[in-house]
C-alpha cells in the first residue's frame, strides 16, 4: 500500500521561515509533490520533486530524499496569506496519493 | 482557457438518490481524476482515468461510477446516495503520468441527509 505521514499542524510568525516533513511509503514512486488549499477552495500545486535535492520557486523550497522516503516544503518570509494546508502528494504513474494535510498558521 | 470546471457547487440529495457531478477541462489533458475530502483530511482517489475510454479504480471507488467518452469530460456517478458520501469532491486533470501537476476544479459540496 501506499502511505504519506505529515505533521497535523505547524505555527510560525510572519516573517519566520517553517519546514514542513512529509515521509512515505509506496510502491511505485514518480516524486513527491506539494500543494496549497486555502479554506474553502481548490488545492494549488506548488512545486514537484522527481529527483534527490532542492527546488527552489521564489519563497517556496521543496526537497526530497529518495533513500529515506523523505522530503519536506520549505517557505520562507512567511506571510499571513500563507495561512492554509499544505499536502504532501507522491505520484505513481497514473495514481497520486495525498496526505492528510498541515494546517499552517502563520501569526502576526 | 477555463482550466477545470465542475457542477453543480453545492447539492443536497436524500439517501438512495442517484445523481452525476459534472467535470471538464479544455487543456487537452489526458490524465483525469476524482477526489473526495471529508473535515481535515486529505484527498482520497476515487476513481481516475488515463484517456477516452480508459478508467480505473482509486483507493476509495464503492458506491461511484465513471465513465470517460471524450478527453474533456469525465463525470462522477452516485449509484444510491449514502449519508457517508457526504464531502468535498473535487476534479483534477493532469497532462500525463510523467509530470504530477494537478490542476484542480472548485469543488462540489455534496451533502446526503
Amino acid at each position: 500500500g501506499q502511505s504519506l505521514e505529515q505533521p497535523s499542524e505547524v505555527t510560525a510568525v510572519e516573517g519566520a521561515i517553517v519546514q514542513i516533513n512529509c515521509t512515505y511509503q509506496t510502491s511505485g514512486f514518480y516524486g513527491l509533490s506539494w500543494y496549497q488549499q486555502h479554506d474553502g477552495g481548490a488545492p494549488t500545486f506548488l512545486s514537484y520533486n522527481a529527483l534527490d535535492g532542492l527546488e527552489e520557486t521564489g519563497r517556496f523550497s521543496s526537497f526530497l530524499s529518495r533513500s529515506d522516503s523523505y522530503g519536506y516544503l520549505l517557505l520562507q518570509e512567511l506571510q499571513m496569506k500563507d495561512s492554509a494546508s499544505y499536502f504532501c502528494a507522491v505520484g505513481g504513474g497514473f495514481k497520486t496519493i495525498f496526505g492528510a494535510g498541515t494546517r499552517l498558521f502563520v501569526k502576526a | 482557457n477555463a482550466g477545470v470546471t465542475q457542477t453543480p457547487k453545492f447539492q443536497v440529495l436524500k439517501t438512495g438518490q442517484s445523481m452525476t457531478l459534472q467535470c471538464a477541462q479544455d487543456m487537452n489533458h489526458e490524465y483525469m481524476s476524482w477526489y473526495r475530502q471529508d473535515p481535515g483530511m486529505g484527498l482520497r482517489l476515487i476513481h481516475y482515468s488515463v484517456g477516452a475510454g480508459i478508467t480505473d479504480q482509486g483507493e476509495v471507488p464503492n458506491g461511484y461510477n465513471v465513465s470517460r467518452s471524450t478527453t474533456e469530460d469525465f463525470p462522477l456517478r452516485l449509484l444510491s446516495a449514502a449519508p457517508s458520501q457526504t464531502s468535498v469532491y473535487f476534479c483534477a486533470s493532469k497532462l500525463g503520468a510523467a509530470t504530477d501537476t494537478q490542476y484542480f476544479g472548485p469543488g462540489t459540496r455534496l451533502t446526503v441527509l
